[in-house]
């Protein structure tokens, strides 16, 4: 059965860095795309980008592109989600999902989300 | 980017009754339409994709119709636990997007 595993979550403060991960497990890892996908109120769900681990080629939302960088360890089989300095805007559920072989493909399964709270 | 609209943004319905969601897009996306189903405090769950087609292990009650710009979701006769929040996403340009979700609730 194919995983998702998100870090738990995280409260910071603005201008922090922070990192979250995701762990994928019960499928070839390489061979499917993760996607980061966040979740307010305000905006409800929005991508933000994606990765293909088997050669980390990275696709970003063209709103979001340079505040969050997406990476992954294949050899671990994770993704992860960074910020640099984060923003109380950036308070969201995140979730990290897996799509298909190609960038542009339905999300199955989503992770279970990580909760970011950025607050002074 | 493609701009994706679901109506109404809430839906009272009665269990066992029919419910039917609506989602338009800005652009034609093709048959590159999913569904998703998201209860309270729980992530996501695929239902539909390639707009029509039901996702693994998804009842039949759950039905969808559509390509271009016009889609439709359709719950046949809706159970207790199909009080929920639903989306529609198309997947046919970067960047992918989202509805902003249709809530259906007890009537």
């Amino acid at each position: 059965e194919v995983h998702l595993v998100q870090s738990g979550a995280e409260v910071k403060k603005p201008g922090e860095s922070l990192k979250i991960s995701c762990q994928g497990s019960g499928y070839r890892f390489t061979d499917y795309w993760i996607a980061w996908v966040r979740q307010t109120p305000g905006k409800g769900l929005e991508w933000m980008g994606a990765i293909y681990p088997g050669d980390s080629e990275t696709r970003y939302s063209p709103s979001l592109q340079g505040h969050v960088t997406i990476s992954a360890d294949k050899s671990i089989t994770a993704a992860y989600l960074q910020w640099s300095s984060l923003k109380a805007s950036d308070s969201a559920m995140y979730y990290c999902a897996r799509l298909g072989s190609y960038a542009t493909s339905p999300i199955d399964p989503w992770g279970q989300g990580t909760l970011v709270t950025v607050s002074s | 980017e493609t701009v994706m609209t679901q109506s109404p943004a809430t839906l009272s319905v009665s269990p066992g009754d029919r419910a039917t969601l609506s989602c338009r897009a800005t652009q034609s996306v093709s048959s590159d339409l999913a569904w998703y189903q998201q209860k309270p405090g729980q992530a996501p769950r695929l239902l539909i994709y390639g707009a029509y087609i039901r996702a693994t292990n998804i009842p039949a009650r759950f039905s969808a119709s559509g390509s271009g710009t016009e889609f439709t979701l359709t719950i046949s006769s809706l159970q207790s636990e199909d009080f929920a929040a639903y989306y529609c996403q198309h997947y046919n340009n970067w960047p992918p997007t989202f509805g902003q979700g249709t809530k259906v609730e007890i009537k």
